[in-house]
């Protein structure tokens, strides 16, 4: 049973290019939650897309979008990218009708903006 | 709104001792709790998580945790440190979201050193 995968592992990007980030859910979860985890600090919550539209977002700008496609995947997109967007991007997974679900994390994409 | 305190960026035990990971929160409701352990270069893993059931919960690796109501804390701990077990460790709070979905709100992290 294969968890939860992320591509690509590493990613280098230059000022105000636009980076797509992709995620696979783990089996038989539904739902796939975006966190973005700074350098020494913990994730911080970007969206989370179920049946393919956005459900929740954080405090995140509008550079920042996403996609959920009818297999669950998803994908992450930041437009106009800043230094400040470096960061490890993690994807999670979980079931939405088992709400208190504990969320799968994959193993992140890190993303170094120059 | 939620949040989590982690006290001590850094702590660091010798091999075989006790193992004490502080963790305060704060929720306007009764929260679930979680703690996850990340190693380098990966993503994070469950360690375990309390729902409003027994306050001592056990999760793998022999870490256990709990909630203490009254001092607003889910402290982590295990009796026995391993070489294995350095790594940064999280704290998470979470309560309902607008769409009825629990999003978990993490501390900063605290990284945890084992010495032989």
């Amino acid at each position: 049973d294969a968890g939860v995968t992320q591509s690509p592992t590493h990613l280098i990007k230059t000022r105000g290019q636009q980076v797509t980030l992709r995620c696979s859910p783990k089996s038989g979860h539904d739902t796939v939650s975006w966190y973005q985890q700074a350098l020494g600090q913990g994730p911080q919550f970007i969206f989370q897309y179920y049946e393919e539209e956005e459900r929740q977002r954080g405090n995140f700008p509008d550079r920042f979008s996403g996609h959920q496609f009818p297999n669950y995947s998803s994908e992450l997109n930041v437009n106009a990218l800043l230094l400040g967007d470096s960061a490890l991007y993690l994807c999670a997974s979980s079931l939405y009708k088992f709400s208190q679900e504990t969320q799968y994390f994959g193993p992140g994409t890190r993303l170094l903006v120059l | 709104a939620q949040s989590v305190t982690q006290l001590g960026s850094h702590v660091s035990v010798s091999e075989g001792a006790l193992v004490l990971l502080r963790c305060n929160y704060s929720s306007s409701v009764p929260p679930y709790l979680f703690w996850y352990v990340q190693y380098p270069n990966q993503g994070l893993q469950l360690l375990l998580k309390y729902t409003s059931a027994a306050t001592l919960v056990k999760g793998i690796n022999g870490f256990e945790a709990e909630f203490k109501k009254s001092e607003t804390s889910f402290h982590l701990t295990k009796p026995s440190a391993h070489m294995s077990d350095a790594a940064e460790y999280f704290c998470a709070v979470s309560d309902r979201g607008r769409g009825g979905s629990y999003i978990p709100t993490f501390g900063r992290g605290t990284s945890l050193i084992v010495h032989p």
